[in-house]
């Protein structure tokens, strides 16, 4: 199963709505999570089973879809948010990563 | 504190060897399953290898299957990945991650990954 996400990178000001989404080859049920990936820090998980927030993560962000298409939108952007963000698909092994949106502020 | 703390990494030649571990802390390692997760410099994350808490089930990308073994040792509370036919196209910084379980490791498992290591390079070049 491939994964695929759109845009590869965005730029937006602060406040704005993002909305990035994730596309598998094949279905993969809700069996999908994002992460984000902070500039020289490690992954972090945000959202699993494509619609659950991960404890702690802020209520700006949530995740949609099933199936094969999957949507993570940040209802109002922060700095704080710079980011790279991954989908990850998990139903069955190989576990894949998408190729990953890069998030800046304009 | 709960962590991850992998070592083992460096600079090896094509073709060659190299393992990899990781030590846990702070939770019941044996109830977990693990995976490893690598980022080439300057690309995305790249999904490895995982095993189940028993270590009886093993997972491994295409990339890397029939080169690379993933195991554990429960007593030790660690974690490994031996690496062997080095191509220059491993080169990555290896994370080892923790399996997510939803409300500890008696609820709901799910193959992401919500507590990571900081990493260690792996660099094949001659």
């Amino acid at each position: 199963v491939q994964m695929t996400q759109s845009p590869s990178s965005l730029s937006a000001s602060v406040g704005d709505r993002v909305t990035i989404t994730c596309r598998a080859s094949q279905g993969v049920s809700n069996s999908l999570a994002w992460y984000q990936q902070k500039p020289g820090k490690i992954p972090k998980l945000l959202i699993y089973a494509a619609s659950t927030l991960q404890s702690g993560v802020p209520s700006r962000f949530s995740g949609s879809g099933s199936g094969t298409d999957f949507t993570l939108t940040i209802s109002s952007l922060q700095p704080e948010d710079i980011a790279t963000y991954y989908c990850q698909k998990y139903n069955t092994a190989p576990f894949t990563f998408g190729p990953g949106t890069k998030v800046d502020i304009k | 504190d709960v962590q991850l703390l992998e070592s083992g990494g460096g600079l090896v030649q094509p073709g060659g060897s190299l393992r990899l571990s990781c030590a846990a802390s702070g939770f019941t390692f044996s109830n977990y399953a693990m995976g490893w997760v690598r980022q080439a410099p300057g690309t995305g994350l790249e999904w490895v290898s995982g095993i189940t808490g028993s270590g009886i089930n093993t997972y491994n990308a295409d990339s890397v299957k029939g080169r690379f073994t993933v195991s554990r040792d429960n007593s030790r509370n660690t974690l490994y990945l031996q690496m062997n036919s080095l191509r220059a196209e491993d080169t990555a910084v290896y994370y080892c991650a923790r399996r997510f379980c939803s409300g500890g490791s008696g609820g709901t498992c799910y193959w992401s990954f919500d507590l990571w290591g900081r990493g260690t390079l792996v660099t094949v070049s001659s």
